[in-house]
């Protein structure tokens, strides 16, 4: 399976501040890229999908001038949390996948804290 | 839109008992069924997947069954060891108009595995 990174895998910050999230596919060329939050004890929820050079595709409900995904290459996409709020305190995981691929591979997450 | 009920919502056995996992699905369109495992503070890894036109996959000590007539699929696992410990997650997948697959999650099943 591919492998893939994200960095920071934890961030503090300050309620109002913003908050960037790099998911890496290292070994895989990612097409495709979905950005998933999951609170305490709860499941994995699809906030957005991201192809390769095209505008992020949102989930009902999920505020994309809140939430900016930058997918410029095959192998990084960015999730960019605005004026971040203690509700936005989540555990964001991403996933990637490709052309003809039906399993999407996970990154390890961020846990972020918004104080 | 898809939805996939998983039960139980915790399971605890003893180290070598078997632990089943069942899901359903609503969608018959869905042709992908990945099982991923998830560790406490960590990203879900993929354990094992059946597509729709099969119905049984095996990998070592663990087994996935699927039956598309009752929309039902099931993991079990064998001679379970602590390590097996974790939260278990299942999948419906499809692919939809964007071209790419959709996955739907379960709610999650606690498996913990008693010494």
């Amino acid at each position: 399976g591919a492998v893939v990174s994200q960095h920071p895998s934890r961030v503090i910050c300050k309620s109002g501040t913003s908050v960037k999230i790099e998911c890496r596919s290292l070994d895989f060329q990612a097409t495709t890229m979905f950005w998933y939050r999951q609170f305490p004890k709860q499941s994995l929820m699809l906030m957005a999908t991201s192809n390769e050079g095209s505008k992020a595709t949102y989930e009902q409900g999920v505020e994309k001038d809140k939430f900016l995904i930058n997918h410029a290459s095959l192998t990084l996409s960015t999730l960019t949390v605005t004026s971040a709020h203690p509700e936005d305190s989540s555990f964001y995981i991403c996933s990637v996948s490709g052309l003809g691929v039906e399993t999407q591979y996970f990154g390890p997450g961020t846990r972020l804290l918004v104080l | 839109g898809e939805n996939v009920e998983q039960h139980p919502s915790t399971l605890s056995v003893q180290e070598g008992d078997s632990a089943v996992i069942k899901c359903t699905y609503s969608d018959s369109a869905s042709n992908y069924f990945p099982w991923y495992k998830q560790e406490l503070g960590k990203g879900p890894q993929l354990i094992i997947d059946i597509r729709s036109n099969v119905g049984e996959k095996k990998d070592q000590r663990i087994a996935v069954t699927l039956n598309k007539t009752a929309k039902h699929f099931s993991l079990h696992i064998t001679e379970t060891q602590p390590e097996d410990s974790a939260v278990y997650f299942c999948a419906a997948s499809l692919k939809n108009s964007g071209g790419y697959q959709k996955v739907t999650f379960g709610t999650g099943t606690k498996l913990q595995v008693i010494p």
